[in-house]
């Protein structure tokens, strides 16, 4: 069965400063990996995603993230954070065909003035 | 434009009520979900329906039923609410599945049961 752990519930960072949130999958096949973020009292909208080619996947608002198969890994990174950016995101993995998508239990972002 | 649309935003219930939420797409995907948040922000999908067919039902108790009167329409009605019913509830849709398209949520309803 398909599993994400995010080990961070909650992260606090200052403005400017660089982001790494960490995501871990477990899956048997090639993965579809997500990033969300959720502000509060909205929906989830999309920052990126990988399905395949290159490891390293560019997204919305400065976001990139990268899938290291050897670590199971699909780290969401920003060079400097923006006090906009404080929010819960999540990781997500899926399957290709699949109508089902598993959720991590999200990381908080705070954003220190 | 509002691409995945949900009402009503919050709903406060006493138990034992029956309630329906209502969600609709304009953005011509083939399927739709709920998804439940609980008070830890923890997702978990409850149900998938494609071309009004249900697709995934995931242990979710019968009080639950979703209704796709076409496909750009998923409402889902409760029986007889529980207190551990009380969550935020999302909608989404996807043009196929996951990997045909991402998920585009709603901005949930809150359901608050007392």
């Amino acid at each position: 069965a398909q599993s994400v752990t995010q080990p961070d519930i909650h992260i606090t960072v200052s403005e400017g400063a660089s982001l790494e949130l960490r995501c871990n999958y477990s899956y048997g096949a090639t993965p579809y990996l997500f990033w969300y973020v959720q502000s509060p009292g909205q929906g989830l909208q999309l920052l990126l995603k990988y399905f395949s080619g290159d490891t390293l996947v560019q997204g919305i608002k400065g976001f990139e993230a990268e899938f290291k198969r050897s670590q199971s890994s699909f780290n969401l990174r920003k060079p400097s954070v923006h006090w906009s950016d404080a929010a819960e995101y999540f990781c997500a993995v899926g399957r290709a065909g699949a109508q089902k998508l598993v959720f991590g239990q999200g990381t908080r972002l705070t954003i220190n003035p | 434009d509002t691409a995945v649309s949900q009402t009503p935003k919050y709903l406060v219930t006493q138990m034992g009520n029956d309630k329906s939420i209502k969600c609709e797409q304009n953005l011509g995907h083939d399927t739709m979900y709920w998804y439940k948040q609980d008070s830890k922000k923890f997702l978990k999908i409850m149900f998938s329906y494609n071309n009004k067919e249900l697709i995934i039902n995931e242990t979710v108790p019968n009080r639950f039923s979703p209704k796709s009167p076409d496909k750009a329409h998923l409402n889902l009605h409760i029986n007889s609410l529980e207190l551990g019913d009380s969550a935020v509830y999302f909608c989404a849709s996807s043009r196929k599945d996951v990997g045909g398209s991402p998920l585009h949520f709603g901005n949930g309803t809150r359901l608050t049961v007392t």
